[in-house]
């Protein structure tokens, strides 16, 4: 499978519970980026990495959340002590930093916090 | 920051017929890029077309053109001769140019289109 992948796909959890979701992209792409997405409404950008350097986090991405790319490939997204508010559906992209063409996405991770 | 306007939250056509979505934007920025993604019911996002801001021709794949009109800061979508296959929410999105490289997008809240048979 060339494309991007996720796991789990989907992930139902109780308030205050700690949650990992992971993304693997395209092998060759060196950019991931991560998106949040609620019912209804476009995806929100959180943050993304090149290689393993993170570039940017949005101000959407609390002190709760943590995002790492340890060797440049896969990533992890956390989330500690979740909240109600957390469920949505976390979509993951990939791609090449010189490239302005489209970013290739992932199938997501929902996740219902009960 | 930039921002991304659809304002049809839902659309419907008659298969075979032709549909036009509606977005506009808001940026200072000069260079930049701009994407209709199509997300199918339980499927991922997927790329529909892309327009790069320095064009001035409207960018066409196959059934799917746009009309730009940068003065105006308006980037709609048309879909000709509509098949089933077409329903889905479609994004209309922003990137940023310049020498950062392929950098996060920004969305609109979306349009759903029904095709009808």
């Amino acid at each position: 499978d060339t494309g991007v992948s996720q796991n789990p796909r989907h992930k139902i959890t109780k308030r205050g519970q700690n949650v990992t979701f992971r993304c693997d992209p395209i092998s060759e792409h060196n950019r991931l980026y991560w998106y949040r997405q609620t019912l209804g409404q476009g995806p929100e950008f959180l943050t993304y990495f090149q290689n393993e350097a993170q570039l940017e986090k949005s101000r959407l991405l609390s002190d709760r959340f943590s995002a790492e790319r340890p060797k440049g490939s896969f990533s992890t997204l956390e989330i500690q002590r979740t909240e109600q508010g957390d469920s949505a559906m976390y979509l993951c992209a990939s791609s090449l930093k010189n490239s302005y063409n489209e970013q290739f996405f992932g199938p997501g991770t929902r996740l219902t916090v009960l | 920051a930039q921002t991304v306007t659809q304002s049809q939250p839902e659309m419907s056509v008659q298969e075979a017929e032709t549909v036009t979505l509606s977005c506009t934007y808001d940026t200072s920025e000069n260079n930049y890029y701009l994407f209709w993604y199509k997300q199918p019911p339980s499927r991922q996002m997927i790329l529909v077309i892309r327009q790069e801001a320095y064009k001035q021709q409207n960018a066409t794949e196959n059934r799917f053109s746009v009309n730009f009109q940068k003065a105006a800061k308006s980037f709609s979508l048309k879909i000709s001769d509509s098949q089933l296959g077409d329903t889905a929410m479609y994004f209309c999105a922003f990137m940023r140019g310049g020498f950062s490289g392929n950098t996060p997008l920004v969305f609109g809240k979306g349009t759903r289109l029904s095709v009808i048979a």
